[in-house]
């Protein structure tokens, strides 16, 4: 069965330190891979998804960026996080091929992150 | 832009009744809507979808409904339990990758 795995649980960093968040996916290969921000009490906001190694697409213009080294690994990255990236931050993976519009996605454990 | 309507975004209901959730979505081109489940504090989790190929779709004491031509979808909880007591959120595809999800609905079930 598949499997998604993300850490840390929890992360509280300061003001302009750098981020690095990781997600692997095991059970599956060529997966959709996203990354979510969930604010305190609010819905989920896209940030970026990927269809492939490499490829990457950004919704929301910010200092985060995202990579995919691997097929079934999902990094989060910023240089210098700022007040407003706070919050709780869930990698979801979906199926690939067939009808791909048709295909759930399935959440991480998420990893709540708390600016200072 | 595209989005995704949920109301309402509290509900609180007594043991035993039933709860009804809606969504309006605005891309015509949709096709596919799961609706989730968020306990606090944990990821978000499937529990029931719903293609544009049919109308109705139930599970135990879930169902969800779909009218394409006015756009809007719907999540019913029958007999309620302490239990179901959580977030639930709708979401609609945009396309083949990507999915915009509503605001949320905090169910409460007072027992």
């Amino acid at each position: 069965s598949q499997t998604i795995h993300q850490w840390p649980a929890t992360l509280v960093q300061p003001v302009g330190s750098p981020l690095s968040l990781e997600c692997t996916v095991e059970g599956t290969s060529n997966p959709n891979l996203y990354w979510y921000r969930q604010a305190a009490g609010r819905g989920l906001q896209l940030l970026f998804y990927s269809v492939g190694i490499g490829q990457i697409s950004s919704e929301v213009p910010q200092n985060l960026s995202a990579s995919r080294p691997q097929d079934r690994q999902f990094i989060l990255s910023s240089k210098k996080l700022l007040l407003s990236d706070s919050g709780f931050y869930l990698c979801a993976w979906s199926p690939r091929g067939g009808y791909v519009d048709n295909q759930p996605q399935h959440f991480g454990d998420g990893t709540r992150l708390s600016i200072l | 832009g595209e989005n995704v309507e949920q109301h309402p975004s509290t509900l609180s209901v007594q043991e035993g009744d039933s709860a009804v959730i809606k969504c309006t979505y605005s891309d015509s081109a949709s096709n596919y809507f799961p609706w989730y489940k968020q306990e606090l504090g944990k990821r978000p989790q499937l529990i029931i979808d719903i293609r544009s190929n049919v109308g109705e779709k139930k599970d135990q004491r879930i169902a969800v409904t779909l009218n394409k031509t006015a756009k809007h979808f719907s999540l019913h909880i029958t007999e309620t339990q302490p239990e179901d007591s959580a977030v639930y959120f709708c979401a609609a595809n945009l396309g083949t990758y990507k999915y915009i999800f509503g605001t949320g609905t905090r169910l409460k079930v007072l027992a």
